[in-house]
């Protein structure tokens, strides 16, 4: 059975500065799709960013970005230049396939400081 | 931009009674979902529904719910005989499902907020 593991239950980073939030995940498979979610206090669930397996390229959305690194099976999203909007729960996702479901982590609750 | 509705936003329902969440997943999309989340826990997938059957149920999913897409539109969630348990919040999902779409996103609804008393 899939799997994917946030290890960090909480962190915090300072406005303006760098932060990482981790994600593992274990899998069998060879092709899949990544994904990190936040989750505001409004519970919404928004998309920040996915990764296709197949592709070598790491995936970038503005401030956010993602280290991928297949061999290891590791998923980290790295915020940069952390604004207040940011603070909120974030969820790493796994999903073997286009249409299949989604497996989440137990989420990184983030705090922008000032 | 396309978005999936769900309502009601929020309902409030005694313990035994029976409740139906509703949804309206992206008119294309093929793959509908439910997933719960229980207050401060992480979200699980209930349910998936394919080609107006279930494709794949989670051990949550037990008898006690149901899914349907009657008339083709709205895709529901009943919860026959609810309990303190069911307590939680509840997203609708879809999906468009085609491998040749470079979007693979799954598209989130605002979620109902299901409180059992």
């Amino acid at each position: 059975a899939q799997t994917v593991t946030q290890s960090q239950p909480e962190m915090s980073v300072q406005e303006a500065e760098t932060v990482t939030l981790s994600c593992t995940y274990d899998t069998s498979e060879s092709d899949y799709y990544l994904f990190w979610y936040k989750q505001p206090p409004s519970r919404q669930m928004i998309l920040v960013i996915r990764q296709e397996a197949y592709k070598q390229q790491n995936a970038t959305e503005n401030r956010f970005s993602v280290n991928f690194q297949k061999a290891a099976k590791s998923f980290s999203l790295k915020i940069s230049d952390s604004q207040l909007g940011d603070a909120a729960m974030y969820f790493c996702a796994y999903s073997p396939g286009t249409a299949s479901k989604l497996t989440f982590g137990t989420g990184t609750r983030l705090q922008v400081t000032l | 931009e396309p978005e999936v509705t769900q309502t009601p936003s929020h309902q409030v329902t005694q313990m035994g009674q029976e409740v139906i969440l509703r949804c309206v997943p992206i008119s294309n999309h093929l793959y509908f979902y439910w997933y719960r989340q229980i207050l401060g826990q992480k979200v699980e997938f209930l349910v998936s529904f394919y080609n107006n059957e279930i494709s794949e149920k989670s051990e949550i999913f037990d008898d006690q719910f149901s899914v349907e897409r009657p008339d083709g539109s709205n895709f529901t969630l009943k919860i026959r005989s609810t309990k303190l348990e069911d307590s939680a919040m509840y997203f609708c999902v879809s999906r468009y499902g085609n491998v040749l779409l470079v979007n693979t996103e799954a598209f989130f609804g605002q979620g109902t907020r299901l409180t059992v008393v």
